[in-house]
């Protein structure tokens, strides 16, 4: 069964970096996400599209403080030089057969 | 500019219906995949439903298969969702949302609509 899990929160401090984690289940590691990025009281917005090969496709105008990478079963965003307006909820998304998938979502503090 | 504007929600008491429109618009509509998100109060990300871009397939998550139906009118780049039987737990903000690539079935989302509000209510 494909399942995506984000730990629920993150915190990191103004100016740092920080590498949020998205996992798929076993058996699905060549599955591609998507990053998708939900600031207080907004619409979520598209990041990147993030392939198992770690190539990935950003937004437009999404700056490139934002990268993503990949592991195995893991996904990666990393979010450098952390500004305030970067603290909110961040989402991945995949897609299966007939179907389409979204972690429970990693809430992120800017310290 | 891609844009997609949703309309249709509003309060509406249980067993009831409501369809939901979603105007889109700076892109070929009618060659990408459509979808519905929807985002209960203080709670996470749920996909609900997507439509190929001919209209000739269509999918549904579990808490709403049966109820909901997802369509599309390319000649007038809008897609629907026509809710019925709505419950509580349909309480939610609803997204359309565009698929990425052009002629794909299923593929990242890209462009989110601002939302519509559908609170169920008795």
């Amino acid at each position: 069964q494909l399942v995506l899990t984000q730990s629920p929160s993150a915190s990191a401090s103004l100016g740092a970096s920080v590498k949020l984690t998205c996992t798929l289940s076993s058996g699905h590691r060549s599955y591609a996400i998507a990053w998708h990025q939900q600031l207080p009281e907004k619409g979520p917005r598209y990041l990147m599209k993030l392939h198992s090969d770690g190539t990935h496709n950003k937004g437009d105008g999404i700056p490139d403080r934002f990268s993503g990478s990949s592991s195995g079963d893991e996904r990666y965003l990393t979010i450098s030089s952390l500004q305030s307006e970067d603290e909110g909820d961040y989402y991945c998304q995949t897609w299966g057969t007939g179907s389409v998938l979204f972690g429970g979502g990693t809430k992120l503090t800017v310290l | 500019e891609v844009q997609v504007l949703e309309s249709g929600g509003g309060l509406v008491q249980p067993g009831g219906s409501l369809r939901l429109s979603c105007a889109a618009s700076g892109f070929t509509f009618s060659t990408y995949a459509m979808n519905w998100v929807r985002q209960a109060p203080g709670r996470g990300l749920e996909w609900v439903s997507s439509i190929t871009d001919g209209g000739g397939s269509t999918y549904y998550a579990d808490s709403v298969k049966g109820r909901f139906t997802i369509s599309r009118d390319n000649s007038k780049n809008t897609l629907f969702l026509q809710m019925n039987s709505l419950g509580a737990d349909d309480t939610a903000v609803y997204y359309c949302v565009k698929a990425r690539a052009p002629n794909k079935v299923l593929d990242a989302f890209d462009m989110w609509g601002q939302g519509t509000m559908v609170t169920v209510f008795s």
